[in-house]
Parts: structure tokens; sequence; C-alpha cells
């Protein structure tokens, strides 16, 4: 069974811009999770999306948004990069919400110059 | 409040001890449990969880982790560290009682010397 894919895997964007990240879950999973990685803040949680509606959010401005389709694959948004945007944006995939673990993506760099 | 913690931002064992990976974790009800680690430039992969049963679970790569509902803690084990084990690890809760959260600590990096 294929894994969590992301796409793409390394970005480049300026401030100002905004940029669209994908992720397509496991198959047959249907929560997606969105994660933001830096070296000092650590990982923090942005949002849960199941059944193409978004369940739990962190505490992120709403630059930050997401969506699911009907097939489970997600995407986020970001719009007016700021430089403290730079990160590795995980994503992650359940079977469903409660006991089940996550699988996670390989994530996208995201370099905002 | 923190949700989960992981005291030690890192771990230092020699090829062969026995490791341990520590994590306290604060939430309501029962908790569910787990353990994942990060080796450079991936994502997270899962190691084992704890829901409900035996408080010694078994995960993969031979590691382990004890539940311990007195001392609200789920540390992770091995009895015989690997070079190959040396990655990040995070420890993560689900709350059931906040919307279902996930909370992960702030990881601990293990190194393994030979």
């Amino acid at each position: 069974k294929a894994g969590v894919t992301q796409t793409p895997r390394y970005l480049i964007k300026t401030r100002g811009q905004q940029v669209t990240l994908s992720c397509s879950p496991i198959s047959g999973h249907r929560s997606v999770s969105w994660y933001q990685q830096t070296p000092g803040q650590g990982l923090q949680f942005l949002f849960e999306y199941f059944s193409e509606t978004q369940r739990n959010k962190g505490n992120f401005p709403g630059r930050f948004s997401g969506r699911q389709f009907s097939n489970s694959r997600s995407e986020m948004n970001v719009s007016t990069l700021e430089l403290g945007d730079s990160a590795l944006y995980l994503c992650a995939s359940s079977l469903d919400r409660g006991a089940y673990e996550q699988y996670f993506g390989p994530g996208t760099r995201l370099t905002v110059t | 409040a923190q949700s989960v913690a992981q005291p030690e931002d890192q771990v230092n064992v020699a090829e062969g001890n026995p490791l341990t990976v520590k994590c306290t974790y604060s939430v309501s009800g029962n908790p569910y449990l787990f353990w994942y680690v990060q080796y450079p430039n991936r994502g997270l992969q899962f190691l084992l969880k704890y829901i409900t049963g035996d408080n010694l679970v078994k995960g993969s790569y031979g590691f382990e982790a004890e539940f311990n509902k007195s001392q609200t803690s789920f540390h992770l084990k091995k009895p015989s560290a690997l070079v190959s084990d040396s990655a990040l690890y995070f420890c993560a809760v689900r709350d059931l009682y906040n919307f279902n959260k996930f909370y992960f600590g702030s990881g601990t990096k293990l190194n393994v010397k030979p």
C-alpha cells in the first residue's frame, strides 16, 4: 500500500506570495492532519480534516487554511507569506479519528525569502 | 497546560546498552499515547501506541513502551541500542476530551555511540 505523499517536496517563495501544498493520504484513510515543524517551535498542529470537514484547528493565523476533497486528498494554503513561515510542513493520515495512529508523509520544505 | 512533555532534549547511550526516552502526559480521562521516530529529512514514522490493556506495549524495531497511569508516563525503551537507532523521537497523545486533538512533545534526540 502506498504511503502518504506530499507535493511538492521543496518550495522557495518570496514574502507576500501565497503557496498551496498537497497531500494524498494512504488509501482508505479518511483523516488528514497538517503540522508545521521548525527547529525552534518543534512540531505544531495546524488543522485536521475528516470527511471534508475541518475538525480541529491549531493556533495559527487565518493566513493558513486548508481543505479536504471527497477522495480524502487535502491541500493547505498559506497566503501573504512571511519569513517565519519557512518550515517543514508535514501531512499525516489516519484510518479514522480516535485510537488510530497517524502516518506521516515526507513533508514539504518551504523556504520563504 | 502542556499536554505532553519530553524532559530530555538529548539522550546519549552506548551501542548495546539499554535506552530509555522519557515522556509524561497531562490530559483528562484515559489517554491514547503514541511514539514516533524521525530520521533526518524524513517524516515521522509510527513506532507503537497504547490504547488500553497491558501496560507494556511492543512496537517496531525492538522498541517497547511502558504506560504508568499513576505517574502519567509513557517511557520508550529498548533493551539493546543500535547506532542506527540514532534519530529524533516524539511522544504524542490524543486528547479525547479536547476534540480528539493530537499533541506532540518537543522531541528527544537519541545519540547511540559505537
